[in-house]
Parts: C-alpha cells; structure tokens; sequence
C-alpha cells in the first residue's frame, strides 16, 4: 500500500509568487489533513477535509491560502501571493474514513517551501 | 486549549545508554496520546500511540512510553539506544474537544542525537 505523498519536496520562490502544494492520502483515506512547522516551532493544524469538503480550516493562517480536495481524492495548498513567513515544511496527513481521535494519521514526507 | 509540553529541545546520549524524552499534556478530559518519529530527510513515522487501557505502551524499535494521568505525562523510553536512532521526536494528542475533528496538537519536538 503507497504511503502518503506529497509534491514538490522543495519549493523555493519570490516573495509575491504563487505556489501550490499536492498531497495523495493513502487510497480509501476519507480524512486529509494539513500541518505546518514554521523552523523552530511546533508543527499547528492547518485544516481538514473529509472527502471534498472541508471539516475545519481554523488553522488556515489567512485568505492567501486555499486548500482544495475536489472530488475527495488529491489536495493542493495554494499560497498567493507568498510571503516570507509562509516559510516551512508543510505536512500532509491522512487517516480512514470515520471520525475518531483514535485514527492514525498517516503523514506524507512534507514540502519545504522557502519564500525569499 | 489543549497544549503538549516537550521541554527538551536537544537530548544528546551515548549508544547504548537508556534515554528518557519527556512529554507533558494539558487536558481535564480522556485523551489520545501519539509519538511520532522523523528520520533526516523523511516524513513523520507513527512510533506508538496510547488509547487506552494498559498504561505502558510498547512501540516499534524498542521505544515504550508510560501514560501517566495524574501528572499528564506521557514519556518516552528506550533501554539502550543506537545510532539509528537519531532523529527528531515529536509527542502529540489527539483534540477531540474542538469541531470534532480530531486534529493533532504537537510539542516542539526532541532531537535525539546519539553518539558513538
């Protein structure tokens, strides 16, 4: 069974440039998460979907990002335009379907962006 | 809120001697508990979890971890460590208290550096 994975591993752009993150959940995987660690601090909850529709997104850090999962598979993390504080390794993780605190998330290898 | 405490940033430690990292949570309310592990340049690895039940866990690669409810603790052990064993621990609770969605709430994390 393929992990969870997420494109590209390294991003590095401008300041004011778009990117935008991918992450594949584990097939079957209804619940997909996002985290981020910004260096030096805890990795914080980002939003939540199950299948395409988003459970939580209080930890979205404002408008400049949107998270997408269209037809409950793959989700992309669009940042735009970036700023330099949106630096860090962002973190894709899935878990089964059903909603309960004792689901493993799984998590992909995480996509470390750099805004310069 | 809920908020998990790992108060050592950096452990150093020589092979083969026991090591102890330390998590502590805040929570009035029954908690799950989850300790992953990040190898240099890889994604989040589930090492244990803690549900319920018997309060000492055992995880993979020999780590074992002691729930203790009346100090909100949730350590981490290892009898006698290896080199392989470097890498950056995170201690982590499942929030069930808020949207429902069972988001994890992350400590800063532990960098395990073992040493010949």
């Amino acid at each position: 069974e393929a992990g969870v994975t997420q494109f590209p591993s390294h991003s590095v752009i401008e300041k004011g440039q778009t990117v935008t993150l991918r992450c594949d959940p584990i097939s079957g995987h209804d619940n997909l998460y996002w985290y981020r660690r910004v260096m030096g601090k805890e990795i914080k909850f980002l939003l939540h979907f199950v299948k395409e529709s988003k459970q939580d997104e209080s930890g979205m850090p404002n408008n400049r990002f949107l998270a997408e999962r269209t037809g409950g598979t793959y989700s992309t993390l669009k940042v735009q335009p970036a700023e330099l504080e949106d630096s860090g390794v962002y973190f894709c993780a899935s878990s089964r379907p059903g909603l309960a605190g004792s689901n493993t998330q799984y998590f992909g290898p995480g996509t470390r962006l750099t805004v310069l | 809120a809920q908020s998990v405490t790992q108060l050592d940033s950096q452990v150093p430690v020589f092979e083969e001697a026991p090591v102890e990292l330390r998590c502590n949570y805040s929570s009035s309310v029954s908690v799950y508990l989850f300790w992953y592990v990040q190898y240099p340049n890889q994604g989040l690895q589930l090492l244990l979890k803690y549900l319920s039940g018997s309060t000492l866990v055992k995880g993979i690669n020999g780590f074992e971890a002691e729930f203790n409810k009346s100090q909100t603790s949730f350590h981490l052990r290892k009898p006698s460590v290896h080199i392989s064993d470097t890498a950056e621990y995170f201690c982590a609770v499942s929030d069930s208290l808020t949207s429902g969605t069972y988001k994890y709430i992350f400590g800063t994390g532990t960098r395990l550096k073992v040493l010949a």
